[in-house]
């Protein structure tokens, strides 16, 4: 199995919702990864666990919040998200090295009403 | 502050000629990645490049790095169209595990 599947695919939220995008791999990758891509612009890097240990990107914001259960699981909650927050969030997973060749999602459509 | 600069930032090109997209960085790093996204899709983990000179190839594209000109340079061989594409680089910060900089793309539209 070398894929990374993203759950929802599209997902609309109002601005008081608590929603969460799932990740998830089997390919026994220790590193995985959100990013956030809004239209027409670059992916910026939002989370990354390694060894289910978290690495904080400092510029995001605490409405959300990533969870890594295991080695194959990451979560993204979402909990009082504003209009600019519309994107296409994308998960990825590496081998080991936190920056080794990665391998992404499909990415969850995030509208945010 | 890290700044990464891709250029061109759009290409239009005929097929079977060759063309080098360029991303220069400002400050000190030793990693620098390459990747593909087509329009509306995911993206895709080109190369990885880990050392002052490293050079890797996969089939029509190349890719190498000059550290110490803060240079990479991702080379197009003989295009085909299914090589249309947004290209991006991405440069992490030395001994910043936690901050990487991706430049703003390069949309290469490759005519048939």
């Amino acid at each position: 199995d070398t894929e990374v599947t993203q759950t929802p695919k599209h997902l609309v939220m109002g601005m008081t919702n608590k929603k969460s995008l799932k990740c998830e791999q089997h390919m026994g990758h220790r590193a995985m990864y959100w990013y956030k891509q809004k239209a027409k612009k670059p992916p910026e890097l939002m989370f990354v666990y390694s060894y289910e240990k978290l690495s904080i990107n400092e510029s995001v914001p605490s409405r959300f919040s990533p969870e890594c259960p295991n080695s194959s699981l990451l979560n993204l909650h979402l909990h009082a998200l504003q209009p600019e927050d519309s994107a296409l969030y994308l998960c990825a997973s590496s081998v080991g090295g936190w920056m080794e060749t990665q391998y992404f999602g499909p990415g969850t459509r995030l509208l945010v009403l | 502050e890290l700044k990464v600069e891709q250029n061109p930032l759009f290409l239009s090109m005929q097929e079977g000629k060759n063309y080098t997209i360029y991303c220069n960085y400002s400050t000190t790093s030793d990693r620098l990645y390459w990747y593909r996204q087509d329009p509306g899709k995911s993206l895709e983990s080109l190369f990885v490049l880990l050392s002052n000179g490293a050079v890797k190839q996969e089939g029509r594209l190349m890719a190498s790095l000059d550290t110490k000109a803060r240079l990479s340079t991702l080379h197009i061989t003989a295009a085909v169209h299914d090589l249309s594409a947004t290209y991006f680089c991405a440069v992490d910060e030395a001994n910043r595990d936690d901050k990487i900089i991706f430049g703003k793309g390069t949309r290469l539209h490759i005519l048939p």
